[in-house]
């Protein structure tokens, strides 16, 4: 099977603008997760959909959205972007999102923020 | 609320000496423990979960309920176990359904 995509792999934006992320599950993966990875905060928890709807989020601004379509792709939008959005972005995709599921991590979308 | 501390950020040890990867946690309820490494250029991956009692690359960890802890260990370093360990709480159904809770990594170096 093919691992978790995520295109683009790189993105340089500027303050104020708005960046959308895309994430493809392996196939079969019904459940997607996004986090924020940096330096000094480790890795974040931003939300997580299954089926179509966001289950979870973690405490980021709303800034910070996602969607998941019908056939478990998602993406994720980050609108008004400061420069401490600049971070690695990974998605993660479960089959269902159960507790006791691993969770296969995607090679992330570098984003900087100037 | 779900924490996970990792309270190493970084860890150095010689080729062949014992390592310990400190991980605590906090969770109402029996949690579903889990160790996520990140080699060097490589993608985060599942190291080991609690639920399989498992052995992976010589690492083991035993959940302590009593000390909230989830410690991963290996009697014999190798310098290839150099790589960013990071140790994660995944929900139960219910409210947090979906939702990890990940330490902020611990950082191991293994010198020859």
């Amino acid at each position: 099977k093919a691992g978790v995509t995520q295109t683009p792999r790189y993105l340089i934006k500027t303050r104020g603008q708005q960046v959308t992320l895309s994430c493809s599950p392996i196939s079969g993966h019904r459940s997607v997760s996004w986090y924020q990875q940096t330096p000094g905060q480790g890795l974040q928890f931003l939300f997580e959909y299954f089926s179509e709807t966001q289950r979870n989020k973690g405490n980021f601004p709303g800034r910070f959205s996602g969607r998941q379509f019908s056939n478990s792709r998602s993406e994720m939008n980050v609108s008004t972007l400061e420069l401490g959005d600049s971070a690695l972005y990974l998605c993660a995709s479960s089959l269902a999102g159960q507790s006791q599921e691993t969770q296969y991590f995607g090679p992330g979308t570098r984003l900087l923020v100037l | 609320a779900q924490r996970v501390t990792q309270p190493e950020k970084l860890l150095s040890v010689f080729k062949g000496a014992p390592v310990e990867l400190k991980c605590n946690y906090s969770y109402s309820g029996s949690p579903e423990l889990f160790w996520y490494v990140q080699y060097s250029r490589q993608r985060l991956q599942l190291l080991l979960r609690h639920i399989s009692r498992e052995s992976i690359k010589g690492f083991t960890a035993d959940l302590n309920k009593g000390e909230t802890s989830f410690h991963l260990k290996k009697p014999f370093a190798q310098e290839e176990d150099s790589a960013m360990y990071y140790c994660a709480l995944q929900a139960r159904p219910g409210t947090n359904a979906g939702k990890s809770t990940f330490g902020d990594g611990t950082t191991l170096t293994v010198k020859p």
